[in-house]
């Protein structure tokens, strides 16, 4: 069975930086690529990107390309996904998710909440 | 633009069926998508992918209830027999060159 395993939720001030997890099972880690999803508040959801973990290569999307940094670590089975220069606005769920072109699976979500 | 067209919202009867739709681009047109449905303070759930000749493949668990259809740039989500777990948000994705794309969601309301 597959399963996307992330990381639990975060609290951090406006201006700091943040790095969640997603953690995979029940398929090979190289085999599809990990995808972040932001949802925002209320709101509907939006790709942010991904990482190869073949061999790291990443592709973002245009709205979060100078904020975000997506990585993985093939020895672990985990991406991850750090949002730097944080705003009250980026306070959002955060979603992983894999499939062969779209996303067959997802991750349970994390929550970041930026708060003065 | 690769861009995905869905209905904010709709509603229909328990037991009664309705039909979902997410529009592409004309130029999109062949494009297969995928629909997800995310409950109401859950996580998105994988439903099916529609390919442009109207076949659809399911997630496993996924009810017979559940179908999908194609027509041009249209694909259909449908369910019948609507049951009040069938509420929530229900998001079409397609995906190009390096870009995937949700459509802005279809809040379904179970009366």
């Amino acid at each position: 069975e597959v399963q996307l395993l992330q990381s639990g939720a975060e609290a951090k001030r406006p201006g700091a930086a943040v790095k969640i997890s997603c953690t995979v099972s029940g398929y090979a880690f190289s085999d599809y690529y990990i995808h972040w999803v932001h949802q925002a508040p209320g709101k509907g959801l939006e790709w942010v990107g991904l990482v190869d973990p073949d061999d790291g290569e990443t592709t973002y999307a245009e709205e979060f390309q100078h904020r975000v940094t997506i990585t993985a670590d093939a020895s672990l089975y985990t991406s991850y996904l750090e949002v730097g220069s944080l705003r009250s606005e980026d306070t959002a769920l955060y979603y992983c998710a894999t499939g062969i072109d779209l996303f067959d699976y997802w991750g349970q979500g994390t929550l970041v909440t930026v708060s003065s | 633009q690769l861009v995905l067209t869905q209905s904010p919202s709709a509603s229909a009867s328990l037991g009664a069926s309705v039909n979902l739709t997410c529009t592409l681009t004309s130029e999109h047109r062949t494009y297969s998508i995928a629909w997800h449905h995310q409950r109401p303070g859950k996580g998105p759930r994988h439903l099916m992918k529609i390919y442009s000749d109207g076949s659809h493949s399911k997630a496993d668990g996924i009810p017979d209830r559940f179908s999908g259809s194609s027509s041009g740039p249209e694909r259909y989500l449908s369910i019948s027999s609507l049951q009040s777990e069938d509420e929530g948000d229900y998001y079409c994705q397609t995906w190009g060159t390096g870009v995937w794309v949700f459509g802005g969601g279809t809040k379904l309301t179970v009366l």
